[in-house]
């Protein structure tokens, strides 16, 4: 049951360039997505988030657009930098069996970003 | 910067044996979560907890899993009798409230032979 889609497992960009990367959704109680970065043997890092009542949330390079009517977000990554290399984890909540709202973060399978300098 | 921290980063057990895995949340967060990563596999959520009390829990967090604030600043996660099954990267996460962000410990990763 794959609530949350990352079809990309890996994806390469050369420095200066823009990263994108995609994730789909079927659940349409999520109204809460959040993108992670995760390197080898460390934590997932958060790196931006963005409400459903939003359709864009901009920090620094890092940029995630929200298409609530195709159950897809993206985050842009400008200018990609060898740095960002890493494992990105796409994430959802605000599904709830209780009705009362979940706050558990369901993940993508992450997409592999190399950053070629 | 304020960090969520976790003990020991590896254990190795043996199968059957009772394990407990530590965390420190970040000092002003309410609620407290954990979650693990199987090899190869998504990060998948097992409980959440807030005012000494399990809020939400998944079908994985059984009646061999419990979690416990035992004092202020501690949030741990016992497994009772461990399985192979068990082995996994397991992330305590934590967040202000309920639908802030939550930032993840580094990870414990258990190793059940």
């Amino acid at each position: 049951d794959q609530q949350v889609k990352q079809n990309s497992p890996s994806l390469s960009v050369q420095e200066g360039r823009i990263s994108i990367l995609n994730c789909d959704y079927t659940n349409s109680m999520f109204d809460y997505f959040l993108w992670y970065k995760k390197y080898p043997a460390e934590g997932p890092t958060f790196l931006i988030s963005i409400s459903s009542i939003k359709d864009k949330n901009e920090d620094g390079r890092f940029t995630v657009f929200l298409n609530k009517s195709a159950k897809h977000l993206s985050l842009h990554i400008v200018p990609s930098q060898p740095g960002d290399s890493a494992v990105y984890f796409c994430a959802a909540s605000g599904a709830g069996r209780s009705g009362a709202g979940s706050y558990q973060l369901t993940f993508g399978k992450g997409t592999k970003l190399s950053v070629i300098p | 910067e304020p960090e969520v921290t976790q003990t020991p980063s590896h254990q190795v057990t043996q199968m059957g044996q009772e394990v407990i895995l530590r965390c420190v949340p970040i000092s002003n967060h309410l609620y407290f979560y954990w979650y693990r990563q199987i090899l190869g596999q998504k990060v998948e959520f097992l409980v959440s907890f807030y005012n000494n009390e399990i809020s939400e829990k998944s079908e994985i967090f059984d009646d061999q899993f419990s979690v416990e604030r035992p004092d202020g600043s501690n949030f741990t996660l016992k497994i009772r009798s461990t399985k192979l099954e068990d082995s996994a990267m397991y992330f305590c996460a934590s967040s202000e409230f309920r639908d802030y962000e939550q930032y993840f410990g580094p990870g414990t990763r258990l190793t059940v032979t």
